[in-house]
């Protein structure tokens, strides 16, 4: 069976900090991945989807960026956190393809940026 | 613009049944998803529906008309556990997922 991870699962960061966060998929091969921020009370949104290796599209202009160095391997990063970064980070996959279905999350990274 | 449109917050009591509604407007569409969200946890997948008509699946089940853009997940024989958001999402012609903010549900007993 699939499995997909993140962590870490909580971060308190200064603003003007890096970010690294980490997500891996286990048991399925080339999936699509996504990163996504949850404000609180708000609706997912967007930032970032790859369809493979080194694959990276933007859905939002920001200070964040993402990468695929391995094929299920998905890392969000920043180079100086902003206060409006803060909030709910989650990672899903999809099988691959453009008919793929429904997206399955990891448990999510709770950022608060100080 | 794409926009799905939900209810903000619902509340139903024990036992009963809830109708949640979402009506979206998006750029081509290839399918609508509900998903159930606990406070501070991911999204878990409920149900897909690409086809006109309702697809039940336990104590869930879920309606979809393409011509009005409209669809609703129904629970019945509701549970405490039952109290979540629940997130309607469209697939669009570029075949990524437009969200709805999401409906919180609160159960009473």
């Amino acid at each position: 069976s699939q499995t997909i991870h993140q962590w870490p699962a909580t971060l308190v960061q200064p603003v003007g900090s890096p970010l690294s966060l980490e997500c891996t998929v286990e048991g399925t091969s080339n999936p699509n991945l996504y990163w996504y921020r949850q404000a609180a009370g708000r609706g997912l949104q967007l930032l970032f989807y790859s369809v493979g290796i080194g694959q990276i599209s933007s859905e939002v202009p920001q200070n964040l960026s993402a990468s695929r160095p391995q094929d299920r391997q998905f890392i969000l990063s920043s180079k100086k956190l902003l206060l409006s970064d803060s909030g709910f980070y989650l990672c899903a996959w999809t099988l691959g393809g453009r008919e793929a279905g429904e997206q399955y999350f990891g448990p999510g990274t709770r950022l608060t940026v100080t | 613009g794409q926009n799905i449109d939900q209810p903000t917050e619902m509340t139903a009591t024990e036992g009963a049944i809830v109708q949640i509604n979402c009506t979206y407007q998006t750029s081509g569409f290839n399918g609508l998803f509900w998903y159930q969200q606990h406070a501070g946890e991911a999204p878990t997948f409920l149900s897909y529906n690409v086809l006109d008509g309702l697809e039940e699946k336990g104590r869930f089940s879920s309606f979809l008309s393409r011509s009005k853009g409209y669809s609703y997940l129904l629970l019945k024989e509701l549970q405490m556990k039952d109290s979540a958001s629940y997130l309607c999402a469209v697939k669009d012609s570029n075949y990524q997922l437009i969200w709805g903010a999401g409906t919180k549900l609160i159960i009473k007993p």
